[in-house]
């Protein structure tokens, strides 16, 4: 099973309103990131949290990450149409110290935000 | 240019032909990945290069499957013997290490027919 799993598959909505999508993993992580991959191509990495921090800000993203319960957030605010993509979590693991440096991505959340 | 560039952007073969695509990282990256995407699916880990270190291979589905890499820069993934199967999207990747931030190429769309 994937390191990294999105919850939901999909997600559908309205310009303007907020998009939620969760990330949940299984083993220690040095860092959990978020990426957007438009038209089946061309990932673009958003937003990077250490395993020391609770919550990040970048533009119009937020990401809170819960080490107990080992889940993520990715939260966008006042979508766009813009916004339809789909959205990957992807976690560096952590091990005896030091990070092996190899992501593994989840399956993704497909979203779709209508004009 | 100061991204990662893939060649080719599409390649169609025939089933049992061998395919070599290639992949140009960002100048100085010490790490280099290379993955999978099937239609629909999310990306399948296939090999990482970290600098001179031995690769990680554990992610090829097959001895089809090899990738070389010269020192820190390009590297190429030959699959033999091509099935059908190993139509998608391969996507290589770069960083530095210890940032971990990966820089994505455009992808190259296998089609084997």
């Amino acid at each position: 099973s994937q390191q990294g799993e999105e919850d939901p598959q999909a997600l559908s909505i309205q310009e303007g309103e907020n998009a939620t999508m969760n990330c949940s993993y299984k083993t220690s992580i040095n860092n959990l990131q978020w990426y957007r991959q438009n038209s089946g191509r061309g990932l673009v990495h958003l937003i990077l949290i250490r395993s020391n921090e609770r919550e990040k800000h970048s533009g119009r993203l937020r990401v809170t990450l819960d080490t107990s319960k080992k889940s993520s957030s990715l939260l966008i605010t006042a979508s766009r149409a813009a916004d339809t993509a789909s959205y990957f979590c992807a976690t560096d693991a952590w091990a005896g110290g030091t990070s092996y440096g190899k992501l593994t991505f989840g399956q993704g959340t497909i979203l779709t935000v209508h004009p | 240019g100061a991204g990662v560039s893939q060649s080719p952007s599409n390649k169609v073969t025939e089933k049992g032909k061998d395919v070599e695509l290639r992949c140009d990282p960002i100048s100085g990256h010490t790490a280099l990945y290379w993955y999978r995407q099937r239609l629909g699916q999310g990306l399948e880990f296939l090999i990482y290069f970290q600098g001179n270190s031995a690769p990680d291979k554990s992610g090829l589905p097959s001895d089809r499957f090899s990738a070389e890499r010269t020192g820190e820069s390009v590297s190429t993934l030959t699959i033999q013997r091509t099935q059908q199967e190993d139509s998608a999207v391969y996507l290589c990747a770069s960083g530095t290490r210890g940032y971990n931030e990966q820089f994505f190429g455009p992808g190259t769309r296998l089609t084997v027919l």
